[in-house]
């Protein structure tokens, strides 16, 4: 069955440590795809990277970076520099070929960035 | 314009009401979705419609009933609610381009409805 664990349900970091989100996922299918999102305190998620099960290559965007690691099925988000405008939930999401129409999203890590 | 719009924002309700939520995309997708977020409790995904056609309904109670009745729009009507209910409830949208399988894309959120059921 497919599963996304977040195991960290709460973070609390001073402005400006770099932080580190886990997230552990589960699947059967060689194909599969992961994502992120965040949601500020407005509700909205944000999309903020997608990958695919073939592309274990690291990826950096501004302070963000994503380390994919198959072997231990993780998919770990680290902000860099962090700002409070950071604080807010995230979510590690999973789709696969079982999954057919759905998105199966963790239950989220709740980062508060202190000033 | 934003790309995914809700309304209302915010609806408070008793459990004989009869209300409906809106969710408009305008992103030219082909699929949309209705989400619910309890506290603390993961997404649950309610309803799947891809090219206006329902293709997963998540075993959700029949007092919520969706509406397609073109891809940019879709309703979420809701009656005879119970104060569980109570939720922020989340649309959704993507490209589906796996003819009717839903594909791996990227989805985009609307704001959410805060509902309260009293």
């Amino acid at each position: 069955a497919q599963k996304v664990t977040q195991a960290q349900t709460e973070i609390s970091v001073v402005e400006k440590e770099d932080v580190t989100l886990d997230c552990v996922y589960e699947t059967r299918d060689t194909t599969y795809y992961l994502f992120w999102y965040k949601q500020p305190p407005s509700g909205e998620l944000v999309f903020l990277i997608r990958r695919n099960s073939f592309d274990e290559q690291n990826e950096i965007s501004g302070r963000y970076s994503w380390n994919f690691q198959k072997s231990t099925s993780s998919f770990n988000f680290t902000i860099t520099a962090s700002q409070v405008v950071d604080s807010a939930v995230y979510f590690c999401a999973l789709s696969d070929y079982s999954s057919a129409s759905k998105i199966i999203f963790g239950s989220g890590t709740r980062l508060s960035i202190r000033p | 314009e934003t790309g995914v719009t809700q309304t209302p924002r915010h609806l408070v309700m008793g459990m004989t009401n009869k209300k409906s939520l809106k969710c408009e995309q305008h992103l030219g997708h082909n699929a949309m979705y209705w989400y619910k977020q309890s506290a603390k409790k993961p997404l649950e995904l309610m309803f799947v419609y891809s090219l206006e056609e329902r293709v997963e309904n998540n075993s959700v109670p029949s007092r919520f009933s969706p509406e397609c009745p073109n891809s940019s729009h879709l309703f979420l009507h809701l009656h005879t609610l119970q104060p569980e209910d109570s939720a922020l409830y989340l649309c959704a949208s993507s490209q589906d381009d796996r003819g009717g399988l839903i594909s791996y894309n990227e989805q985009f959120f609307g704001p959410g409805t805060r509902l309260t059921v009293l």
